[in-house]
Parts: C-alpha cells; structure tokens; sequence
C-alpha cells in the first residue's frame, strides 16, 4: 500500500497568515492527489484534485502543487473558517489511502 | 446538484453482517463516468478506503485487501443506489462509513453513518 505522510500533525496560526502543510507519499502518484476539509461530524469535503486543481466553489485562497511523492496545501491568507483537520488522499493506486490529517487551529 | 444519502443501522452484533444504503440524487449508479465508493473513518485507523463500484458495459469492483474476503459493493439500477455488506464484523470494524462519488476525487460524499459493533 502508498503510505502517505502528513506533516504538521498539527499547526496554530492566525487570521490573516499565510500556512502550507506537506504530504508525502510513499511511492510515486503522478498528480493523482486531493485534498479535503474535514469539520467536526461532517464528511470531508475536497479542496483540491490533481494535486493542483481548484474544486469549484472552493474559496481561491487554496492551492494545491507538486508532483511524484512530494506535495503542498497552501492557504494563502486564513480565514476564521478554516479551522479543521486537512487530509490528503491519493488516487494513482489501490488501496486508495489516506494521510492521517493535520488539525489546523486558527 | 448531486446528492447521497445513507440508510442503516448503527448497532451491529459481532460475528454479523453490517449492511449499508447509499442513495444517489442527481445521478445515476449507472454512468459512465463515476465509481461509487464505500470509506470508513475510526480514530485508530483514519480513513480507510473499502472498495467501490462502476459500470463500463458491465459492472466491475474494486476492493482493499484488508476487507476483501469480507466485502461486497453491490450497484442497485432499479433503485439508483448503491450498498455495502461486510460480513463477521468485530470490534474493530466500528467506524463511520461514508459512500462517496468519484470521478476524480470523492465528491460528494455521505452524510455517514456511525456503526458500532457490539453485543
């Protein structure tokens, strides 16, 4: 199975910053990775797919980049809103795994 | 606008058979170019992916190996939904489950469905 590795496991940050969490993955994906939202006793809700595209109607202040093993989430200038738990996801080989998520508090 | 919805129980007794709905609004079971996908969330294993199903001239599935001799992922047309059945549940199969559409990434998904496994 493709491990994929968060990290931070956990981050604070304020109104207005700008953060960036990683995932990594154990074997090459291509581009086939997601991000998604997670709020308490809610589904996940996708941000990103290919690794760098926009779901529509997610705010643009959300990008996703990189390629391979190695890939980004950035918020570009947080919003009280995004305070959750970010996943990764990758989609290039089953089992479809996870990342183990980092909670982000605002 | 594309909507599931889950149906089942929430208690299931060890050694039984943990059967979930998932009913697809704005879709159909049948297209081209969705896979229907059935994900579990449990805080000692995060999300785990079980399988899903598609149609491509004929109805194919995919399973993960952790629950394969266990797992069937069966397509419904007649009700445009989809279910899960997972036979000889332990303890360790508590979890929300979620379906979830994909045509890339899983969107949408289930609202979930919390199953406890106990006696």
């Amino acid at each position: 199975d493709i491990h994929m590795t968060q990290s931070p496991p956990a981050l604070s940050a304020f109104v207005g910053d700008r953060v960036t969490i990683t995932c990594r993955a154990s074997q090459t994906i291509n581009n086939w990775l997601a991000w998604y939202q997670q709020k308490p006793g809610k589904a996940p809700k996708v941000l990103i797919y290919k690794a760098s595209s926009l779901e529509s109607g997610a705010p643009s202040r959300f990008s996703g980049s990189g390629f391979g093993t190695e890939f980004t989430l950035t918020i570009s200038s947080l919003d009280p809103d995004d305070s959750a738990i970010y996943y990764c996801q990758q989609y290039n080989t089953f089992p479809y795994t996870f990342g183990q998520g980092t909670k982000l508090e605002i | 606008q594309i909507q599931l919805l889950q149906s089942g129980p929430g208690l299931v007794k060890p050694s039984q058979t943990l059967s979930l709905t998932c009913a697809i609004s704005g879709d159909s079971v049948s297209s081209l170019t969705a896979a229907w996908n059935w994900i579990r969330q449990s805080p000692s294993r995060g999300l785990e992916w079980l399988g899903r199903t598609y149609y491509m001239s004929t109805w194919y599935t995919n399973y993960a190996d952790s629950v394969r001799s266990r797992i069937i992922i069966n397509p419904d047309t007649s009700k445009n939904q989809f279910s899960l059945q997972l036979n000889s549940v332990t303890p360790e199969d508590t979890a929300v489950y979620y379906c979830a559409r994909q045509t890339d990434s899983f969107d949408p998904w289930g609202q979930g469905t919390l199953v406890i496994v106990s006696s």
